[in-house]
């Protein structure tokens, strides 16, 4: 399978811990977006590379947040000094075109 | 600002009849539109997208979609409903430049009924 691929897919932490998540995007695709999904809400956008440059963050993206895609290839997102709400499904996508960006499967972070 | 409403948090149907999920769309641009599915502990897929070709766009799974602009709308049917279409459905708009990043809305729930 070629797809986009997320690693861990769940992940437990205690407030205050850091954690990172990891994105390895389809080969080809030079666009890489990270998105976040509450319970009962749709994804919102936080983050964008084009290559290895970051585009694009979101307000929702607070200084505890930092990303990254060295090389334009896999991208990591680290959160620091995790709060209890930032419990939520954090997706990874990637596009080759304008159009159609093709998702992981999420990784699922419960802070404690 | 792009945004999407989804008009129905849930809505359920009995297997073999229509299927009927109302999106509308606010952009500034010529926007791009898309349907994805989400099933449970699966990933976001795409089912269908208009990106300014025809304005009826059919998808997978026998799903289609009708993109009107005088009613700045994108609703998703499909004429008869299976059992495996239960899952939850979002309607995305997407900017028609820059990072071309997604709007999604809050989600239709759909539920068939046996």
């Amino acid at each position: 399978d070629t797809g986009v691929s997320q690693d861990p897919r769940h992940k437990i932490t205690k407030r205050g811990q850091n954690v990172t998540f990891r994105c390895d995007p389809i080969s080809e695709h030079n666009r890489l977006y990270w998105y976040r999904q509450t319970l009962g809400q749709g994804p919102e956008f936080l983050t964008y590379f084009q290559n290895e440059a970051q585009l694009e963050k979101s307000r929702l993206l607070s200084d505890r947040f930092s990303a990254e895609r060295p090389k334009g290839s896999f991208s990591t997102l680290e959160i620091q000094r995790t709060e209890q709400g930032d419990s939520a499904m954090y997706l990874c996508a990637s596009s080759s075109t304008t159009y159609e960006q093709y998702f992981g499967p999420g990784t699922r972070l419960t802070v404690t | 600002a792009q945004s999407v409403t989804q008009l129905d948090s849930h809505v359920s149907v009995s297997e073999g009849t229509p299927v009927l999920l109302r999106c509308n769309y606010s952009s500034s641009y010529s926007p791009s539109l898309f349907w994805y599915v989400q099933h449970p502990n699966k990933g976001l897929q795409l089912l269908l997208k208009y990106t300014s070709a025809a304005t009826l766009v059919k998808g997978i799974n026998g799903f289609e979609a009708e993109f009107k602009k005088s009613e700045t709308s994108f609703h998703l049917t499909k004429p008869s409903a299976h059992m495996s279409d239960a899952a939850e459905y979002f309607c995305v708009v997407s900017e028609g430049a820059g990072t071309y990043k997604y709007i999604f809305g809050t989600g239709t729930r759909l539920k068939v009924l046996a």
